[in-house]
Parts: C-alpha cells; structure tokens; sequence
C-alpha cells in the first residue's frame, strides 16, 4: 500500500464548481497534513495545513479524520485560476520525512 | 517576502560526472531539506538537515549523495558519479522550525540532466 495516496484524477470542472480531493494515509506515525499545490514545472507552495478540528481558508476547506487516516480538501466556487495540480503531503516521526502524494491534477474550465 | 533560492536553474552533465546543486535558504530558518521529482512523477523526500547534521535520509539518499552547509547561508546536495536515471529536478526547502509542523518553503528547482 502506498504510503500516501491520491484520486488520481485529473479532474474537469466548469468555474463555479464545487471539487473534492481525497487522500489516505498509511502511517499511524504521521503527525502532520499539508496540502499544496504545484504548477506545471514548478515548485510545490503552500495551500494550507490540514488540523485535526478541520479548517477553512476563503474557498478551501480541509478535513482530517485520524481514526481513518484520511484527508480532504474541498474547493467552493473553482477559479480559472485554481487549475493546478493537489498534491496531499504528510509528515511522519520519528525523525523528520515527508511524504508526498502524487497528486491530483485539476482543471477548471470557462 | 523572503525567499528559497537555487542555482543552477538547469545543470546538464554528463554520466558520470559530479554535480553540485546549491540553495540559500530563507536567513532564520533552521530546518533544510532536498527533494526530487522525476518528470511527471511525484515529489520524493531525500533528506533533511538540522543543527548540521543529517535528521532523517530516505532510501534513495544513498552514499552518491552528500548534503552540507559549508557557511552560514548555503546549503549544497552534491552528486556524486551522476546517473542517467539521476535527471530529475532537485527542489530545495526550508522551514524555521518545529519541521513536523512548521511550513515548509521551496525554492524554484534546478532541473539536472544527466546525458
């Protein structure tokens, strides 16, 4: 079993859309949850960490369920602008390693 | 807002050959990391650095990779006898502290490729 995984998409919506990205992990020992985004040929940025309470940020909201080992990500009203790709990233002790997906391309379309 | 930065943007060797790919990372942070991507593959841990040491290596940092810190603002991955398989880019990170929960903050890449 993969240690991070992800739909493996890519995923077509119209702008205005509302997408779910799913992500499962394999780890107990995981202790932290980001989700970041990537453009093509470019670097991973930052696009929120992921708590256990569940969080939002504008658009985006994230939820964590430990018992499941499962993470989520949820885009309200998708943006031309969104088109990227989702990359779930986790980070497990002890000792420090992270641990990507491989992500789930999203296109939004006009 | 402060940043990660690499050079080269793009290395081209040959097979065999050792490369050095450099970072600055972000000036209070205390954490440094490398990564690789292979073209469309996903990210992979190699390793990661604290208080000049190696915290945490993944299989694939195997002893043709070296990470050191040879002043107080480089971070250099060398690579040793270069291998076609080796072309990848090679993303640096920082994070200021705390790793586990502290965002991690990448630089632009160095894509290298090995001919």
């Amino acid at each position: 079993r993969k240690e991070v995984e992800q739909d493996p998409g890519p995923f077509n919506v119209p702008e205005g859309a509302t997408v779910a990205f799913n992500c499962t992990y394999s780890n107990s020992a995981s202790q932290s949850f980001f989700w970041y985004r990537q453009d093509c040929r470019k670097e991973p940025k930052l696009l929120m960490s992921v708590y256990s309470s569940g969080n939002e940020d504008g658009r985006f909201t994230a939820q964590l369920n430990r018992a499941s080992q499962y993470i989520s990500l949820l885009i309200r009203d998708s943006k031309l602008s969104d088109s990227a790709t989702y990359l779930c990233v986790v980070n497990i002790l002890p000792g420090f390693k992270t641990i990507f997906g491989a992500g789930t391309r999203l296109f939004v379309k006009a | 807002e402060p940043e990660v930065t690499q050079t080269p943007s793009h290395q081209v060797t040959q097979m065999g050959q050792e490369v050095i790919l450099r970072c600055v990372p972000i000036s209070n942070h205390l954490y440094f990391y490398w990564y690789r991507q292979i073209l469309g593959q996903k990210v992979e841990f190699l390793v990661s650095f604290y208080n000049n040491e190696i915290s945490e290596k993944s299989e694939i940092f195997d002893d043709q990779f070296s990470v050191e810190r040879p002043d107080g603002s480089n971070f250099t991955l060398k690579i040793r006898s270069t291998k076609l398989e080796d072309s990848a880019m090679y993303f640096c990170a920082s994070s200021e502290s705390l790793a586990w929960t502290d965002t991690q903050y990448f630089g632009p890449g160095t894509r290298l490729t090995v001919l």
